[in-house]
């Protein structure tokens, strides 16, 4: 069974202060690996998708990064407006020719000011 | 990416009684997909809605408890029949991108059962 685990639960800096969320996975086969971020009272929104280890992707102030275990999504000079819940996800074959999405209960990210 | 809404946004219920929620995309797709997200755990896959053809549903989950309709490729429902305190979740539709295997999701529907 894949599973899927992010890690810290929560994380709390302060303006400025960079750091990484991690979320480590055991699937057989992967197909995929996104990030989304999540607002309260809203639906995830996309960020990255990563398909091979050692592939990075950046966006503004984020930065998602794949091994063969787990990825990273880094988080430079952050700002309030970062403060969510980021999500990870991972893409394997469910048979048939079809796939399955595996996530990650989350990381919930509190930038003071 | 497609935008999606949901109908409704939240909504209180009494036990035993029945919610339909609504899903509509702005441009036509091939698969939906329902989630139900409890809090502190992680998204979950109730089913997969194809047009024109029954529903897939996940380990755990009947149609008898999560019906589902898939009309044309623009628009689904969820239905969650006989309602239970534990059914008090969120509930999220979303769809796959073109050409791409990541899922775009609507805003949610927030369900309370009293």
């Amino acid at each position: 069974e894949d599973q899927v685990t992010q890690s810290p639960e929560a994380l709390r800096l302060q303006e400025g202060e960079s750091s990484s969320l991690n979320c480590s996975y055991t699937v057989s086969g992967l197909r995929g690996l996104f990030w989304y971020r999540q607002d309260p009272g809203k639906g995830p929104e996309f960020l990255f998708t990563l398909y091979s280890a050692g592939e990075e992707k950046e966006k503004e102030r984020l930065k998602a990064t794949l091994t063969k275990k787990e990825s990273f999504l880094h988080i430079t000079a952050p700002k309030p407006e970062d403060s969510a819940t980021y999500l990870c996800a991972v893409l394997s074959p469910a048979g048939a020719g079809s796939y399955q999405l595996t996530f990650g209960k989350g990381t919930k990210l509190s930038v003071i000011p | 990416s497609a935008v999606i809404s949901q109908k409704p946004s939240r909504d209180i219920c009494q036990r035993g009684t029945s919610l339909t929620i609504q899903c509509q995309v702005d441009s036509q797709v091939t698969m939906m997909f329902w989630y139900r997200q409890q809090p502190g755990q992680s998204l979950t896959l109730i089913a997969t809605a194809n047009q024109g053809s029954e529903a897939t549903y996940e380990s755990g989950f009947v149609i008898d408890k999560f019906p589902i309709s898939r009309p044309n490729l623009t628009f689904s429902t969820l239905t969650v029949s006989n309602m239970s305190p534990e059914d008090s979740s969120i509930y999220l539709c979303s769809v796959e991108g073109t050409d791409t295997y990541e899922q775009y999701f609507g805003p949610g529907t927030r369900l309370t059962v009293t």
